[in-house]
């Protein structure tokens, strides 16, 4: 079975800091890795995915992530945060092709608190 | 917005109880997932419809049940509510069956159920 683990619980930042997010999943084929974001109060948004070809995926709001397939990792970046960016932070890994068969498996999440 | 609606926002009931929650998903859309998410849990996977047909199971209990309706809409009922049944409940549309390589998953904001 795929899991996936998010080793930061928490994560403080300096606006305008470039910040790192890791995941590290466990899937026995080619994984389908998701990254989501929770604000307060509201539902999971959609910030990148990957299925295929270049490792390096870029998503909305200025985030990007790289799959490793060596490290088996899927780490979140971006290169200067902003206020509006804190938030929880998941990483999924999808069984099907997008998730559905299963469907995702989530990591506990990472909550990113931005200092002024 | 995602597109996807659920009703209620909040749900406040007693131990014992049946409640039903709603889900509509974005317009097209013929799969629908649920999710619970929980403080020691994290967010898990309940279950799938596709076009009104169960597709893919996962850590949902015998005393939940679902189902996707011809509009497909989709309800989720919990029965014989227990203190550990306090959670969010996500309801996530998709195009697909979830097996294609685009069928990306879309939250709802959730509903968030309180067991007393």
């Amino acid at each position: 079975a795929q899991s996936v683990t998010q080793p930061d619980i928490h994560i403080t930042v300096s606006e305008g800091a470039s910040l790192e997010l890791r995941c590290n999943y466990s899937y026995g084929a080619t994984p389908y890795l998701f990254w989501y974001v929770q604000s307060p109060g509201q539902g999971l948004q959609l910030l990148l995915k990957y299925f295929s070809g270049d490792t390096l995926v870029q998503g909305i709001k200025g985030f990007e992530a790289e799959f490793k397939r060596s490290q088996s990792s899927f780490n979140l970046r971006k290169p200067s945060v902003h206020w509006s960016d804190a938030a929880e932070y998941f990483c999924a890994v999808g069984a099907g092709s997008g998730g559905g068969a299963d469907g995702l498996t989530f990591g506990k999440g990472t909550h990113l608190i931005i200092q002024p | 917005d995602s597109g996807v609606t659920q009703t209620p926002k909040h749900l406040i009931t007693a131990t014992g109880q049946r409640v039903t929650l709603r889900c509509s998903p974005r317009s097209g859309d013929l799969s629908v997932y649920w999710y619970q998410q929980s403080l020691d849990q994290g967010l898990q996977f309940l279950i799938q419809y596709y076009n009104g047909e169960e597709r893919a199971k996962g850590n949902i209990l015998e005393r939940f049940s679902a189902q996707q309706f011809p509009d497909l809409h989709s309800e989720l009922n919990l029965s014989s509510l227990e203190l550990g049944d306090s959670a969010l409940y996500f309801c996530a549309s998709s195009p697909g069956n979830g097996r294609g390589v685009l069928d990306t998953q879309y939250f709802g904001p959730g509903t968030r159920l309180t067991v007393l």
